[in-house]
């Protein structure tokens, strides 16, 4: 079974509303959770890394201002699409590490944004 | 930087057929290296995971290698089956937190 779990699947905004996506970890303790963006026909792109109880670290060239990350919890991160606009429109996935050695990286079903 | 490659980028092949896929990573220092498959619209389903220290993992009809000093993996797929088609992306972790270098995949879809 699914060891990450995201939602919304899918979500409709309209242009300048905000946006929330949430990513848990169902039986373990994540203190460090990936959000990726993946355009169509483009691989996944890290956006940033979501540490529990400190601030996110963006990649270059992703906004902090536009994508807040909040990881308040060891079970859960959200990522809050600010002031969305069209081209926001993609496929954001996170993902979390398995602690314990393997590093092994389990991901969320993933949330397709499109913004009207 | 670390870059990952995918080829080829597409492959049609028919039932039953055994394929390879190939990755290649410009950085060897690697921890691990995991294929994913990605089915239209959907998230990533993890496949295989090799780390550093091994040479291959198999599961079912799936065997992956791993050639760290050269920087290349290959994923075989054998029997192929209509099921399989999908995309299928070979990702490198270098070990900092396991945040994960994609490549840009490769699209495989087998006919009936």
């Amino acid at each position: 079974g699914a060891v990450v779990s995201q939602h919304p699947s899918r979500v409709i905004c309209k242009s300048g509303t905000s946006v929330k996506i949430e990513c848990r970890s169902l039986d373990f303790q994540a203190t460090t959770m990936f959000w990726y963006r993946q355009f169509p026909k483009q691989s996944l792109m890290l956006m940033a890394t979501s540490n529990e109880g400190s601030k996110a670290t963006y990649e270059q060239g992703v906004e902090k201002d536009k994508f807040l990350i909040n990881h308040a919890s060891l079970t859960l991160s959200t990522l809050t699409v600010t002031s969305a606009h069209p081209e926001d429109s993609s496929f954001y996935i996170c993902s979390a590490p398995r602690t314990g050695g393997s590093l092994e990286a389990f991901f969320g079903q993933g949330t397709r944004l499109t913004v009207v | 930087k670390q870059e990952v490659t995918q080829i080829p980028a597409a492959l049609s092949v028919p039932e039953g057929e055994n394929l390879v896929l190939n990755c290649s990573f410009t950085d060897s220092a690697i921890y691990n290296l995991q294929w994913f498959r990605q089915d239209p619209g959907k998230g990533l389903t993890s496949l295989l995971l090799i780390q550093s220290s091994q040479r291959e993992q198999t599961s079912g009809r799936l065997n992956a290698s791993l050639d760290k000093s050269s920087g290349r993996s290959t994923l075989y797929i054998a029997a192929s089956q209509p099921g399989d088609s999908a995309t299928y992306l070979c990702a490198v972790n270098e070990g900092s937190g396991s945040r994960l270098t994609f490549g840009e995949g490769t699209q495989l879809t087998v006919n009936p």
